[in-house]
């Protein structure tokens, strides 16, 4: 059973729309993130969270927004997505104790046309 | 601010030989953890190999990487590559901040 899972895993939208991805983790991590993979850069920060009610900027914020309602759940919202974030987005959790090892959800692939 | 460095890109090794990737990074904060993750195609990234401990081996999978902060090193290496080993390697490190800073990546392709 996945600790960490995305939703939607693929998704195509249209300039200007609205996106939300949405990610889940049972690991009960007080920590999460979002990341984008975009092949020469790696994976970048978007925003992340220390726990329910909390988002911090990361690398990359801008055309971003974060929602962390619950402990389980992280979601990034593209108020007007642009094609330039076409890209693999990555939640991933981590704890507040020992090394900050994160782990990642299986990524959702979008589509901005 | 934290960084890492991963100078190859791409990396082609011919299957049965080994192969080294390399990684170097800054730091100004107190560094917690040191990472190698490895990322199989269509696949998320995974924790390969793990170090917290100066000059100390850590190994998984037949890869290994030395910690060494004298020249601010964390080379990821095998003595014999598989074709299984083709996937994206990133080095990473964590500071007292509860982020962790990652590499670019590099790109190993094992060739029969």
């Amino acid at each position: 059973e996945a600790a960490v899972t995305q939703s939607p895993r693929n998704k195509v939208a249209v300039t200007g729309g609205k996106v939300t991805l949405s990610c889940n983790q049972t690991n009960n991590h007080n920590n999460m993130y979002w990341y984008r993979q975009d092949t020469g850069h790696g994976l970048r920060l978007i925003h992340y969270s220390y726990g329910a009610g909390s988002t911090e900027k990361g690398d990359i914020p801008d055309g971003y927004k974060a929602s962390r309602p619950s402990q389980e759940n992280f979601s990034l919202i593209l108020e007007l997505a642009t094609p330039s974030q076409t890209s693999v987005y990555f939640c991933a959790s981590g704890d507040r104790l020992g090394t900050y090892e994160q782990y990642f959800g299986p990524g959702t692939r979008l589509t901005v046309l | 601010g934290d960084s890492v460095t991963q100078t190859e890109g791409l990396v082609t090794v011919t299957e049965g030989l080994p192969v080294k990737l390399n990684c170097t990074y800054q730091t100004t904060y107190l560094t917690i953890a040191f990472f190698w993750y490895v990322q199989y195609l269509n696949e998320a990234p995974q924790v390969l190999l793990r170090s917290s401990t100066d000059n100390k081996r850590t190994e998984h999978q037949g890869f290994h990487a030395t910690l060494h902060k004298s020249s601010s090193s964390f080379h990821l290496q095998k003595s014999s590559a598989q074709l299984s080993d083709s996937a994206l390697y990133y080095c990473a490190l964590s500071g007292d901040n509860n982020r962790i800073f990652f590499g670019d990546g590099t790109q190993l392709v094992v060739k029969p």
